[in-house]
């Protein structure tokens, strides 16, 4: 079974500190892993894939299959980076499925 | 189009009426997803279409909710008999179906239709 776990429902840091947002997963075989982002009053959008293996405004991701992770990272923290943050896993048979998501608040 | 639609963007409904929710992909996507979004529930997985197999329907909550994908293309989901529970922003998405770990994988997100069940 496919399964997303974001263990935080709100992250909240002041501007310039660093974030990371956690996502654990759970999948017999190849994942791919996706960060979603929703900014407010706009659609739900890709920020990065593991695939990719780049830096999208600032953050990074890594996946880890040995700890199942693939945690969310940026070094700085802006306001605009503001949203509400979704990882997302995609089986083999191309079901998507997603994490319960992390507010994340960047306080000026 | 240019993007995936979604009708309508708003639907206030009675308890126990049947509502119908409409999406529409972007031309030439062969995958398309439905999901619910609600307050403390993230976004919960309810069905998705590929190209002419079967639907993986494992996530929708029970016989109350279908939904179908006439030629390939626009999607309905249908609620019976709503309950309060079901209010909720319901999200229609699209991507191509590419190999895995392809960029055809990304989702394209419609704007949601918002159901409220009084």
């Amino acid at each position: 079974a496919q399964r997303v776990t974001q263990p935080e429902k709100l992250l909240s840091v002041f501007k310039g500190a660093p974030v990371e947002l956690k996502c654990n997963y759970s999948y017999s075989g190849s994942p791919e892993l996706f960060w979603y982002v929703q900014y407010s009053r706009q659609r739900l959008q890709l920020l990065l894939r593991h695939i990719s293996r780049e830096s999208i405004k600032g953050f990074t991701a890594d996946l880890n299959k040995g700890e199942t992770s693939f945690h969310l990272k940026k070094p700085f923290a802006q306001e605009e980076d503001s949203a509400m943050y979704y990882c997302a896993l995609r089986g083999n048979t191309g079901k998507l499925i997603f994490g319960q998501g992390t507010t994340l608040q960047v306080k000026p | 189009g240019a993007g995936v639609s979604q009708s309508p963007s708003n639907k206030v409904t009675e308890k126990g009426k049947d509502v119908e929710l409409r999406c529409d992909p972007i031309s030439g996507h062969t995958a398309l997803y439905w999901y619910r979004q609600s307050l403390g529930q993230g976004l919960e997985f309810l069905i998705y279409f590929q190209g002419n197999s079967a639907p993986d329907k494992s996530g929708l909550p029970s016989d109350r909710f279908s939904a179908e994908r006439t030629g390939g293309s626009v999607s309905t989901l249908t609620i019976q008999r709503t309950q309060q529970e079901d209010s909720a922003v319901y999200l229609c998405a699209s991507s191509h179906s590419g190999t895995p770990n392809s960029g055809a994988n990304v989702l394209t997100f419609g704007a949601g239709s918002r159901l409220t069940v009084l």
